[in-house]
């Protein structure tokens, strides 16, 4: 298996922007989440998964964020509009399991100019 | 707010010494994490320890959990430059989430 795929692997936009991140978990993988992570505010939840359905989406932090997972093997998360503030690496991650460990792709960096 | 806080936050040694790294955390568990991350990469799992558990081993790896004082420690044995990384405690509580902390930014001098 190749692991967590993300894409794209850097992001360079405007504000005002709309991005789109992707990934796609390992398979058979029941639960995916997406994190983001800045010097600032560590590594954040933001919203998970289970069999394709948002379980926890309290991480999110403005309604410009949102997230779908339209089958097993694919999520995106979108920010519409994109802000400067928003510029951080975004990973996701998928495990098999509620208790298991997690396994992370590469992440994609975001930088909104 | 986040769980997993570890300290130190930033630990610097010698080649082949020993480096611990302590993590405490805030609610209940049903287990704990330790992950790695070396720059500009994503996290990778080294070990996870349930909430039963009190000490578990993985080659130079050793983890100790005390669910009294909510607090657990990572201890890498015989350092090497390699292992010079961010490490992070990440608590999973009963509804699957999982709380990362702000890491511990190890580097090991050759």
């Amino acid at each position: 298996d190749a692991g967590v795929i993300q894409s794209p692997r850097h992001e360079v936009t405007e504000m005002g922007q709309e991005v789109t991140l992707r990934c796609k978990p390992i398979s058979g993988h029941d639960y995916l989440f997406w994190y983001r992570q800045t010097m600032m505010r560590g590594l954040e939840l933001l919203i998970y998964f289970n069999n394709n359905v948002p379980i926890d989406d309290s991480g999110m932090p403005e309604d410009r964020f949102s997230a779908k997972m339209p089958n097993a093997s694919f999520s995106t998360l979108k920010i519409q509009p994109s802000e400067p503030r928003d510029s951080a690496v975004y990973f996701c991650a998928s495990s098999f399991g509620p208790y298991n460990e997690q396994f992370f792709g590469p992440g994609t960096r975001l930088t909104v100019l | 707010s986040q769980q997993g806080e570890e300290d130190p936050q930033a630990l610097s040694i010698q080649e082949g010494e020993n480096a611990t790294m302590n993590c405490s955390y805030k609610t209940s568990i049903n287990n704990l994490q330790w992950y790695r991350q070396n720059s500009g990469r994503g996290l990778v799992h080294l070990i996870l320890i349930r909430s039963n558990e009190r000490e578990k081993h993985s080659g130079r790896l050793r983890v100790t959990l005390d669910t009294s004082k909510k607090s657990s420690s990572l201890l890498i044995t015989a350092s090497r430059a390699a292992d010079t990384a961010s490490y992070f405690c990440a608590s999973r509580r009963g509804n699957n989430d999982m709380r990362f902390g702000a890491g511990t930014r190890l580097t090991v001098k050759p």
